[in-house]
């Protein structure tokens, strides 16, 4: 069945370092790609998505580019700030899937200043 | 409020007890979504509404879980005689009906089983 692998945290960068949180998926179909994100105490959040190949999604500094070729989402952003702790997720949604979300384990990020 | 509202926030309930969670989507959303977020398992979904279809209960790890949603809103999780392995984050997430739509999650129900 359609799987989501991404890498394990905990991950601990110093501010305005570079993130890269690697997210490989297995799929039948066309699924469309989403990272969502948790803040410490909050609910989840979409953070961006790419619904087909070579989209890129984007939001506040993060990016991550739909690869079929490599069957990748690897979420990166240029310079992290301390708000970003949080605990990232990446999902998909597979064509024939209806709507649910087949979510990655989740990486933990820590910021220091 | 605009966001999907879920209640209780936490329950803690002894083994063997039933339970019911409870979720208030975005107004206007046709599909409505409930997934389980635990140590071991991460982030698992449960069950699926959209619209008047026959729901996707896939997800659902055993006969003792159900849920329905009434009048396409409101839904209702209930988990009977209740183990110390239910015990987890609730989540729910609700979107508009086009497969496309990103879902809009509520902040949980923590249930902890004694």
């Amino acid at each position: 069945g359609d799987s989501v692998t991404q890498m394990e945290g905990p991950v601990t960068l110093s501010e305005e370092a570079f993130l890269t949180i690697n997210c490989t998926y297995t799929a039948t179909g066309y699924p469309s790609l989403f990272w969502y994100v948790q803040y410490p105490g909050e609910g989840l959040q979409l953070l961006l998505k790419a619904t087909k190949a070579d989209d890129k999604g984007s939001n506040k500094g993060f990016e991550a580019t739909y690869r079929k070729e490599t069957t990748s989402f690897h979420l990166e952003k240029g310079s992290v700030q301390v708000s970003d702790s949080a605990v990232y997720f990446c999902a998909l949604r597979g064509g024939n899937q209806g709507g649910k979300l087949i979510f990655g384990q989740g990486t933990e990020l820590s910021v220091k200043p | 409020g605009a966001g999907v509202s879920q209640s209780p926030s936490n329950k803690v309930t002894e083994k063997g007890k039933d339970v019911e969670l409870r979720c208030d989507p975005i107004s206007g959303h046709t599909a409505l979504y409930w997934y389980r977020q635990s140590l071991g398992q991460g982030l698992e979904f449960l069950i699926y509404f959209q619209g008047n279809s026959a729901p996707d209960k896939s997800g659902l790890p055993s006969d003792r879980f159900s849920a329905e949603r009434t009048g396409g809103s409101v839904s209702t999780l209930t988990i009977q005689r209740t183990q110390q392995e239910d015990s987890a984050v609730y989540l729910c997430a609700s979107s508009l009906g086009q497969v496309n739509q990103p879902q809009h999650f509520g902040d949980g129900t923590r249930l902890s089983i004694l």
